[in-house]
């Protein structure tokens, strides 16, 4: 069973709106969350980092939380741009280097 | 950019094939790592190289066939693939133990026929 889930699996939004994505994770002990994001042709890149400690993390319009007491974690994109359009993955790492990783949020931004 | 390339981007290949996908990183990183990705699936890490060595290898089949010449090359060699092996190959690096922010390349979408 995948330690650390995503939801929803895909969503479609109208550029200029908010969305929030979900990433609930069971691993432990737990080091820290990062999400990425992953344009269409192109690897993953790093939005946002969080320590146990770290309850809110902002990259311009995308802010990230996290609730270590529940295990759960968000990411916000205010006012969508049609470049918002990719997949967002929720990584998880543990106190002994290993990662876990979600299966992503695949987000479409219409005009 | 990332600073981490891959070749090629695509690959078609049949199952009695042997081809070889290749990764070069320019961030001065000591660790690279291969990964798996299949659609709506997490990530599957593959195997990761720490200063040239292998470190770990998550029950990979054989068919895949990993090689580090030094820090800044990774290969992957690929032979009697199966249908199931198409995806996207990803490649990453990290300067492991200091900073755990992987690099990743843009991937080689690999077709197995």
């Amino acid at each position: 069973k995948n330690q650390v889930e995503q939801s929803p699996q895909s969503l479609i939004i109208l550029e200029g709106k908010n969305c929030t994505l979900q990433c609930n994770y069971t691993v432990s002990p737990f080091s820290n969350l990062r999400w990425y994001k992953q344009d269409t042709g192109r690897g993953p890149v790093s939005l946002t980092i969080m320590t146990f400690s770290e309850n809110t993390k902002s990259n311009g319009r995308y802010t990230a939380t996290l609730d270590a007491d529940t295990k759960q974690s968000s990411l916000h994109i205010t006012a969508s741009q049609l470049s918002d359009s990719a997949s967002y993955i929720c990584v998880v790492k543990r106190d002994d280097y290993k990662l876990s990783f979600g299966a992503g949020t695949t987000v479409t931004v219409r005009a | 950019e990332t600073g981490v390339t891959q070749t090629p981007r695509h690959l078609v290949m049949g199952m009695t094939n042997k081809k070889s996908l290749k990764c070069e990183q320019h961030l001065g990183h000591n660790a690279m790592y291969w990964y798996k990705q299949s659609a709506k699936k997490p990530l599957e890490l593959m195997f990761v190289y720490s200063l040239e060595e292998r470190v770990e290898n998550n029950s990979v089949p054989s068919r895949f066939s990993p090689e580090c010449p030094n820090s800044s090359h990774l290969f992957l060699h690929l032979h009697t693939l199966q249908p199931e092996d198409s995806a996207l190959y990803l490649c990453a690096s990290s300067q492991m133990r200091v900073t755990d922010t992987q690099y990743f390349g843009p991937g080689t979408r690999l077709t197995v026929l």
